[in-house]
């Protein structure tokens, strides 16, 4: 059972927009924890793809954007293509017990 | 070119001792926290602990605690993980990760590619 959870699967078709939750606590996310995002390409290492909620690395395309609210926190993708395919992690910082937290990820299908 | 470079596949019996490396390149080794990620087959990613290269300060997730001990040799940049006596239920692939930390930001922002460990009599 992850701290933070996750949709199992989301799906969506090349040019559609899809969004991924994360939902966290009053210990983690709640707390004002920065939520950031990874993302996992099959067979590959994870690779940051969000972080401090709102901020990409260099490389990373502006169709995907964060956000969050209250306990939670959403990454939305837009104008989905084939190579979006990919599991996503969420992840942030828990302060009871003190550490990292991840999500149980979310497998993106592109149709 | 700033990379984690780790070492590679292991197969072990149960009960064996085990320890992979994770070398850093292209930047201040000793000044980052590396962090270790677990991730078992077909699952998710789990958080095991942090080291601090430059003085070897731990901080290890209470799940794991006990279980692996990290360690680091900044000469050589390089940080470990290791066991002492392995399970089948160890299998898994482990990333480390370099942390960045800043105010109230902490997150993973270079990966190494992964090791994986087969533990299976």
């Amino acid at each position: 059972q992850s701290v933070l959870t996750q949709p199992p699967s989301v799906s969506g078709a090349p040019g559609q927009r899809v969004t991924i939750s994360c939902t966290g606590s009053s210990s983690n996310i709640g707390a004002g924890s920065d939520v950031n995002w990874y993302q996992q390409l099959p067979g590959t290492a994870p690779k940051l793809l969000f972080y401090g909620d709102n901020y990409r690395p260099s490389g990373v395309p502006d169709r995907f954007s964060g956000s969050r609210s209250g306990s939670s926190a959403s990454l939305a993708i837009a104008g989905l293509q084939a190579e979006d395919e990919a599991t996503y992690y969420c992840q942030s910082y828990d302060s009871s017990p003190s550490g990292w937290v991840f999500g149980g990820g979310t497998k993106l299908t592109v149709l | 070119e700033v990379q984690l470079v780790q070492s590679g596949a292991e197969v072990k019996k149960p009960g064996e001792s085990l320890k992979i490396s994770c070398q850093g390149f292209g930047y201040r080794f000793a000044n980052s926290w590396i962090g270790w990620v677990r991730q078992m087959p077909g699952k998710g990613l789990e958080w095991m602990g942090i080291i601090y290269p430059g003085d070897s300060d731990t901080k290890y997730s209470p799940s794991f605690q006990g279980q692996v001990t990290m360690s680091a040799d900044k000469s050589i940049t390089t940080a470990y993980l290791q066991w002492s006596g392995l399970r089948a239920s160890d299998t898994a692939i482990y990333y480390c990760a370099r942390v960045y930390s800043s105010g109230g930001a902490r997150y993973f922002d270079l990966w190494g590619r992964g090791t994986p460990v087969t533990v299976s009599s």
